[in-house]
């Protein structure tokens, strides 16, 4: 069976300094692994997504994120935080054989202090 | 192109009454799933649909809700009686039939209070 673990509730980071929300992943075969942002009250915002290819995969807004295979990892990172970047994050899977449903960590909230 | 759109944003509702949250997926997209929301917690599919048809509806309550996806027009997700306990944040997101398939876009969501 699918799951995602996010070990983290809350992230917080200065402005500038380089962040990091992990997330580690349980699935059969091989993974689709996603990262989506949540503003409050808002729907979840596609940050990048991880298929095959190279492990190291750019998305939306400065984020990137590392296919860890061995860790089981699919940790978010951003080489420098800004205070706009503090909203809650959701890791997402899915396996390549079984459900078309995504499976959702419970997310992190990050703040970025100014 | 708009992307996904679901209405409506907020609804109220009292115990026993019926809610209609409606979903109207991406141009181009026939892959509707609907995710439910509680306070603080994560997104957890309920059903997966393409037109006219309900492909996966493992996370659907056995009781009281549906969904549909008819030939024409929005998704509909229904939800009978309703009780305090379905008080959360519905979104809907879709995927189109080819190309990036695998990439599922939401919808601002419905949230639903039930008092």
């Amino acid at each position: 069976a699918q799951s995602v673990a996010q070990p983290e509730d809350q992230v917080n980071v200065a402005e500038g300094n380089p962040l990091t929300v992990k997330c580690t992943y349980s699935v059969s075969g091989n993974p689709y692994l996603f990262w989506y942002v949540q503003y409050p009250n808002r729907g979840l915002q596609f940050l990048l997504k991880y298929i095959t290819g190279d492990n190291l995969v750019k998305g939306s807004y400065g984020f990137e994120a590392e296919f860890n295979k061995s860790q089981t990892s699919f940790h978010l990172k951003k080489p420098s935080a800004l205070v706009s970047d503090s909203a809650l994050y959701f890791c997402a899977v899915r396996d390549e054989t079984g459900a078309n449903n995504l499976f959702f960590g419970t997310g992190t909230r990050l703040t970025v202090i100014p | 192109n708009a992307g996904v759109m679901q209405n409506p944003r907020h609804l109220v509702r009292r115990r026993g009454q019926e809610a209609r949250l409606r979903c109207s997926p991406m141009k181009g997209h026939s892959h509707v799933y609907w995710y439910r929301q509680l306070p603080e917690e994560g997104l957890k599919f309920m059903v997966y649909l393409q037109k006219e048809n309900i492909i996966d509806e493992s996370g659907m309550p056995k009781e009281r809700f549906s969904a549909e996806f008819p030939k024409e027009g929005p998704s509909i997700l229904r939800i009978q009686q309703v009780v305090r306990g379905d008080s959360a944040a519905y979104f809907c997101a879709s995927s189109p039939l080819a190309g990036e398939w695998e990439t599922q876009y939401f919808g601002p969501g419905t949230r639903l209070l039930v008092l």
